[in-house]
C-alpha cells in the first residue's frame, strides 16, 4: 500500500536541542497528523492539522500543513529525555477514504 | 474513560494455525480500524468497519485476514493459516463517526509471533 517518505529514519537528541522531522507524499491529503508511538503501547495523536499552510501548536511541539498539502513537518523545541520515542506521520484523504496512510516513523534515541 | 483496549497483547501461533485477535473499541464509536505494523513496512491498514456487526473481507494481502463485529463496540480480527511473514503488532484504532475518521484512537497492539 502506499506509504508517506519520512525523514530521519532515526536521530539522537540531547536534552534541550531541538528537532525537526518531515513528511513528504506524492498524493494530496485533506488532513495531516503527527502520532508518538513508545515502546509496547499504540500511537498516540499529539496534533492535527486540516488546512494547507495550518501551523500549529502544542506545547513545545509545532506542526505545519504544507502549502503544496503534499507535506508537513514536526518541530519539538528544547527537547527532554521523555520526548525519545518513534514518531509517525499520517494522511488522511477525506471522504469515505477512511483509513490513515503512515509514514515509517522517525525514531529519537538519547545521545550516549 | 477507558480507551481503546487490545487482548491478547502477545500471540505466538504455528505457522497454518489461524488466530483472532480482539478489539474493544470506546463507547460510542462508529468506525473500527485494523492496521499491521511492521519494522519494514511500517503501518498499513488492513480492514475496518463503518457500522455495527458487519463483516469485513480485506483483499489484503491475500484474503486470509478478516474482521468480525460480534458488538457494536467489540471487533475481531481472524488471520486463516497464519504464515511467517504474518508476524507483527496488530493496531486497533476507532473513530466516533465516519465523518471525523481522520482523529483515531490506536489500542496498544498485539504482538503476534509466527514459528
Amino acid at each position: 500500500g502506499q506509504q508517506l517518505n519520512q525523514s530521519p529514519q532515526s536521530m539522537f537528541i540531547q536534552e534541550g536541542e531541538d528537532v525537526s522531522m518531515n513528511c513528504t507524499s506524492s498524493s494530496i491529503f485533506n488532513t495531516w497528523l503527527w502520532y508518538k508511538q513508545d515502546p509496547g503501547e499504540g500511537p498516540v495523536l499529539l496534533i492535527a492539522l486540516y488546512k494547507a499552510g495550518e501551523l500549529t501548536s502544542n506545547g513545545r511541539l509545532t506542526a505545519q500543513f504544507g502549502i503544496t498539502r503534499k507535506d508537513s513537518f514536526l518541530n519539538i523545541s528544547a527537547s527532554i529525555p521523555s520526548d525519545v520515542g518513534i514518531y509517525f506521520c499520517a494522511g488522511h484523504y477525506g471522504g469515505s477514504q477512511g483509513n490513515l496512510i503512515f509514514g515509517k516513523g522517525t525514531k529519537l534515541s538519547v545521545k550516549p | 474513560g477507558a480507551g481503546v483496549s487490545q487482548s491478547p497483547r502477545y500471540k505466538v501461533a504455528k505457522r497454518g494455525r489461524d488466530v483472532a485477535l480482539r478489539c474493544d473499541s470506546i463507547s460510542g464509536h462508529v468506525t473500527l480500524y485494523w492496521y499491521r505494523q511492521t519494522l519494514g513496512q511500517g503501518s498499513e491498514v488492513l480492514t475496518y468497519s463503518q457500522s455495527d456487526a458487519q463483516r469485513d473481507k480485506s483483499g489484503r494481502p491475500s484474503g486470509r485476514f478478516s474482521a468480525e463485529r460480534p458488538e457494536r463496540s467489540v471487533s475481531t480480527l481472524k488471520i486463516q493459516r497464519t504464515e511467517q511473514g504474518d508476524s507483527a503488532v496488530y493496531l486497533c484504532a476507532s473513530s466516533l463517526t465516519a465523518q471525523s475518521s481522520y482523529e483515531q484512537y490506536f489500542g496498544p497492539g498485539t504482538r503476534l509471533t509466527v514459528t
